[in-house]
Protein backbone atom coordinates (compact mmCIF):
# COMPACT_ATOMS: atom_id res chain seq x y z
CA UNK A 1 0.00 0.00 0.00
CA UNK A 2 1.34 3.27 -0.78
CA UNK A 3 1.28 5.89 1.94
CA UNK A 4 0.89 9.30 1.65
CA UNK A 5 2.54 12.08 4.10
CA UNK A 6 1.22 15.56 4.13
CA UNK A 7 2.90 17.93 5.50
CA UNK A 8 2.60 20.25 7.91
CA UNK A 9 -0.39 19.03 9.85
CA UNK A 10 -1.94 22.93 10.24
CA UNK A 11 -1.22 25.87 8.36
CA UNK A 12 -1.74 29.57 9.79
CA UNK A 13 -1.67 32.12 7.28
CA UNK A 14 -3.43 35.35 6.84
CA UNK A 15 -5.86 36.15 4.12
CA UNK A 16 -3.72 37.16 1.02
CA UNK A 17 -0.71 34.87 1.86
CA UNK A 18 0.84 32.19 -0.35
CA UNK A 19 -0.03 28.67 0.87
CA UNK A 20 2.66 25.78 -0.10
CA UNK A 21 1.62 22.18 1.12
CA UNK A 22 3.40 19.38 0.50
CA UNK A 23 2.31 15.47 -0.12
CA UNK A 24 5.33 12.64 0.09
CA UNK A 25 4.27 9.06 -1.26
CA UNK A 26 6.56 6.17 -0.17
CA UNK A 27 7.04 5.16 -3.56
CA UNK A 28 6.25 6.56 -6.81
CA UNK A 29 3.11 7.35 -8.32
CA UNK A 30 3.94 8.89 -11.35
CA UNK A 31 1.60 12.23 -11.66
CA UNK A 32 -1.08 9.99 -10.84
CA UNK A 33 -1.91 12.33 -7.47
CA UNK A 34 -5.04 14.81 -6.92
CA UNK A 35 -5.74 17.17 -4.37
CA UNK A 36 -9.34 17.59 -2.50
CA UNK A 37 -10.26 21.02 -0.30
CA UNK A 38 -13.20 19.72 2.23
CA UNK A 39 -14.76 22.23 4.38
CA UNK A 40 -16.31 21.51 7.81
CA UNK A 41 -19.86 19.50 7.42
CA UNK A 42 -18.93 19.11 3.43
CA UNK A 43 -18.14 16.70 1.13
CA UNK A 44 -14.79 16.92 -0.48
CA UNK A 45 -13.95 18.82 -3.59
CA UNK A 46 -11.13 17.78 -6.24
CA UNK A 47 -9.12 20.66 -6.87
CA UNK A 48 -6.14 19.35 -8.96
CA UNK A 49 -5.36 16.14 -10.54
CA UNK A 50 -2.92 14.35 -12.48
CA UNK A 51 -0.29 16.21 -10.45
CA UNK A 52 -0.85 20.14 -12.08
CA UNK A 53 -4.23 19.93 -13.49
CA UNK A 54 -7.40 22.00 -11.93
CA UNK A 55 -10.63 20.83 -12.08
CA UNK A 56 -13.37 22.09 -13.43
CA UNK A 57 -14.37 25.65 -11.91
CA UNK A 58 -11.20 25.79 -9.54
CA UNK A 59 -10.04 29.08 -9.70
CA UNK A 60 -6.05 29.76 -11.24
CA UNK A 61 -5.13 30.79 -7.81
CA UNK A 62 -4.55 26.72 -7.02
CA UNK A 63 -2.02 25.18 -8.70
CA UNK A 64 0.06 21.46 -8.21
CA UNK A 65 3.35 20.32 -9.21
CA UNK A 66 5.18 17.62 -9.09
CA UNK A 67 6.11 13.64 -9.66
CA UNK A 68 7.17 10.69 -8.62
CA UNK A 69 7.66 11.03 -4.60
CA UNK A 70 6.95 14.88 -3.78
CA UNK A 71 4.06 16.85 -4.79
CA UNK A 72 3.08 20.16 -4.02
CA UNK A 73 -0.33 22.27 -3.75
CA UNK A 74 0.07 25.92 -4.30
CA UNK A 75 -2.26 28.60 -3.22
CA UNK A 76 -1.02 31.52 -4.49
CA UNK A 77 -3.20 34.51 -2.44
CA UNK A 78 -5.31 32.40 0.05
CA UNK A 79 -9.31 34.44 0.29
CA UNK A 80 -11.46 33.96 3.00
CA UNK A 81 -13.09 30.44 1.49
CA UNK A 82 -9.71 28.53 1.38
CA UNK A 83 -9.36 28.07 4.81
CA UNK A 84 -10.00 24.18 4.97
CA UNK A 85 -8.37 20.95 5.07
CA UNK A 86 -6.65 19.57 1.79
CA UNK A 87 -6.09 15.54 0.96
CA UNK A 88 -3.86 14.50 -1.31
CA UNK A 89 -4.93 11.26 -3.36
CA UNK A 90 -2.87 8.93 -5.34
CA UNK A 91 -4.58 6.28 -8.02
CA UNK A 92 -1.54 4.75 -9.02
CA UNK A 93 -2.26 1.49 -7.81
CA UNK A 94 -4.64 -0.01 -5.36
CA UNK A 95 -5.84 0.59 -2.40
CA UNK A 96 -6.46 4.05 -3.85
CA UNK A 97 -4.77 6.20 -0.44
CA UNK A 98 -5.35 9.56 0.70
CA UNK A 99 -2.87 11.46 2.80
CA UNK A 100 -3.76 12.01 6.41
CA UNK A 101 -4.73 16.19 5.73
CA UNK A 102 -3.29 19.81 6.03
CA UNK A 103 -5.38 22.04 7.79
CA UNK A 104 -4.83 25.77 6.73
CA UNK A 105 -5.97 28.18 9.22
CA UNK A 106 -6.99 31.76 9.79
CA UNK A 107 -4.04 33.06 11.62
CA UNK B 1 -26.45 19.40 -12.92
CA UNK B 2 -24.63 15.85 -11.91
CA UNK B 3 -25.52 14.87 -8.24
CA UNK B 4 -25.35 12.01 -6.27
CA UNK B 5 -27.55 10.99 -3.18
CA UNK B 6 -26.78 9.10 -0.80
CA UNK B 7 -29.28 7.07 1.38
CA UNK B 8 -29.37 4.20 4.07
CA UNK B 9 -27.21 4.75 6.81
CA UNK B 10 -28.23 5.09 10.54
CA UNK B 11 -27.56 3.36 13.68
CA UNK B 12 -27.10 -0.41 13.81
CA UNK B 13 -25.85 -2.61 16.20
CA UNK B 14 -22.00 -4.50 16.19
CA UNK B 15 -22.39 -7.97 13.58
CA UNK B 16 -25.62 -6.55 11.90
CA UNK B 17 -25.80 -5.45 8.42
CA UNK B 18 -26.61 -2.02 6.22
CA UNK B 19 -27.05 -1.25 2.59
CA UNK B 20 -26.25 2.19 1.38
CA UNK B 21 -27.82 3.60 -1.67
CA UNK B 22 -26.30 5.70 -4.30
CA UNK B 23 -28.33 7.61 -6.58
CA UNK B 24 -27.01 9.60 -9.71
CA UNK B 25 -28.69 11.56 -11.66
CA UNK B 26 -27.74 14.54 -14.23
CA UNK B 27 -25.09 12.12 -16.04
CA UNK B 28 -25.34 8.85 -18.25
CA UNK B 29 -24.81 6.62 -14.77
CA UNK B 30 -23.57 3.85 -16.23
CA UNK B 31 -20.08 5.25 -17.88
CA UNK B 32 -18.76 5.78 -14.88
CA UNK B 33 -16.42 4.10 -12.18
CA UNK B 34 -17.83 4.49 -8.68
CA UNK B 35 -16.53 4.22 -5.10
CA UNK B 36 -17.56 4.63 -1.70
CA UNK B 37 -15.01 6.60 0.78
CA UNK B 38 -15.80 7.09 4.42
CA UNK B 39 -14.37 9.53 6.73
CA UNK B 40 -14.47 8.66 10.78
CA UNK B 41 -15.57 11.45 13.04
CA UNK B 42 -12.70 14.06 13.34
CA UNK B 43 -10.36 11.59 10.89
CA UNK B 44 -9.30 11.74 7.42
CA UNK B 45 -10.67 10.29 4.25
CA UNK B 46 -10.37 6.36 3.54
CA UNK B 47 -11.09 4.58 0.09
CA UNK B 48 -13.59 1.59 1.18
CA UNK B 49 -14.85 0.34 -2.09
CA UNK B 50 -14.78 0.56 -6.20
CA UNK B 51 -16.89 -0.86 -9.28
CA UNK B 52 -15.82 -0.60 -12.63
CA UNK B 53 -18.34 0.37 -15.14
CA UNK B 54 -20.06 -2.59 -17.14
CA UNK B 55 -17.95 -1.68 -19.66
CA UNK B 56 -15.07 -2.68 -18.35
CA UNK B 57 -16.75 -5.69 -16.53
CA UNK B 58 -18.19 -3.98 -13.94
CA UNK B 59 -15.54 -5.53 -11.50
CA UNK B 60 -14.48 -4.19 -7.83
CA UNK B 61 -11.82 -3.68 -5.48
CA UNK B 62 -11.72 -3.38 -1.73
CA UNK B 63 -9.86 -1.44 1.21
CA UNK B 64 -8.77 -4.77 3.16
CA UNK B 65 -10.38 -3.28 5.91
CA UNK B 66 -13.71 -3.98 4.61
CA UNK B 67 -12.91 -6.95 1.99
CA UNK B 68 -14.94 -10.15 2.52
CA UNK B 69 -17.42 -7.74 4.70
CA UNK B 70 -18.52 -5.48 2.36
CA UNK B 71 -19.73 -5.54 -1.27
CA UNK B 72 -19.94 -3.05 -3.73
CA UNK B 73 -22.83 -3.13 -6.40
CA UNK B 74 -24.54 -0.95 -9.49
CA UNK B 75 -28.02 -1.04 -11.20
CA UNK B 76 -27.42 1.14 -14.14
CA UNK B 77 -30.92 0.66 -15.36
CA UNK B 78 -32.13 2.75 -11.51
CA UNK B 79 -28.53 4.89 -11.95
CA UNK B 80 -28.29 3.08 -8.30
CA UNK B 81 -24.86 2.34 -6.36
CA UNK B 82 -24.80 -0.04 -3.66
CA UNK B 83 -22.82 -0.84 -0.45
CA UNK B 84 -23.80 -3.51 1.36
CA UNK B 85 -22.33 -3.92 4.75
CA UNK B 86 -21.89 -7.22 6.75
CA UNK B 87 -20.77 -7.69 10.08
CA UNK B 88 -20.36 -4.16 10.92
CA UNK B 89 -17.72 -2.87 13.59
CA UNK B 90 -17.57 0.26 15.62
CA UNK B 91 -14.50 0.64 13.82
CA UNK B 92 -16.81 1.56 10.82
CA UNK B 93 -18.27 4.25 12.29
CA UNK B 94 -18.07 6.87 9.54
CA UNK B 95 -19.92 9.03 7.22
CA UNK B 96 -20.05 7.33 3.88
CA UNK B 97 -19.74 9.08 0.74
CA UNK B 98 -20.32 8.31 -2.82
CA UNK B 99 -18.32 9.48 -5.53
CA UNK B 100 -17.99 9.25 -9.01
CA UNK B 101 -14.35 8.73 -11.10
CA UNK B 102 -14.19 11.18 -13.80
CA UNK B 103 -13.96 9.83 -17.33
CA UNK B 104 -13.24 12.41 -19.94
CA UNK B 105 -11.47 15.14 -17.65
CA UNK B 106 -9.85 14.48 -14.45
CA UNK B 107 -9.76 10.54 -15.38
CA UNK B 108 -10.25 8.30 -12.75
CA UNK B 109 -10.55 10.73 -9.82
CA UNK B 110 -13.13 11.84 -7.80
CA UNK B 111 -14.38 14.26 -9.51
CA UNK B 112 -18.29 14.50 -7.77
CA UNK B 113 -19.54 13.38 -4.29
CA UNK B 114 -22.16 12.81 -2.67
CA UNK B 115 -23.31 14.58 0.59
CA UNK B 116 -22.60 11.63 2.51
CA UNK B 117 -24.79 8.96 5.05
CA UNK B 118 -23.79 8.66 8.61
CA UNK B 119 -23.52 5.09 9.45
CA UNK B 120 -23.09 4.20 13.33
CA UNK B 121 -22.12 1.35 14.82
CA UNK B 122 -22.97 0.79 18.30
CA UNK B 123 -25.09 -1.17 20.95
Amino acid sequence: EIVLTQSPATLSLSPGERATLSCRASQSVSSYLGWYQQKPGQAPRLLIYAASNRATGIPARFSGSGSGTDFTLTISSLEPEDFAVYYCQQRSSWPRTFGQGTKVEIK
Amino acid sequence: EVQLVESGGGLVQPGRSLRLSCTGSGFTFGNHPLSWVRQAPGKGLEWVAFIRSKAYGGTTEYAASVKGRFTISRDDSNSIAYLQMNSLKTEDTAVYYCARDGVEMATYYFDYWGQGTLVTVSS
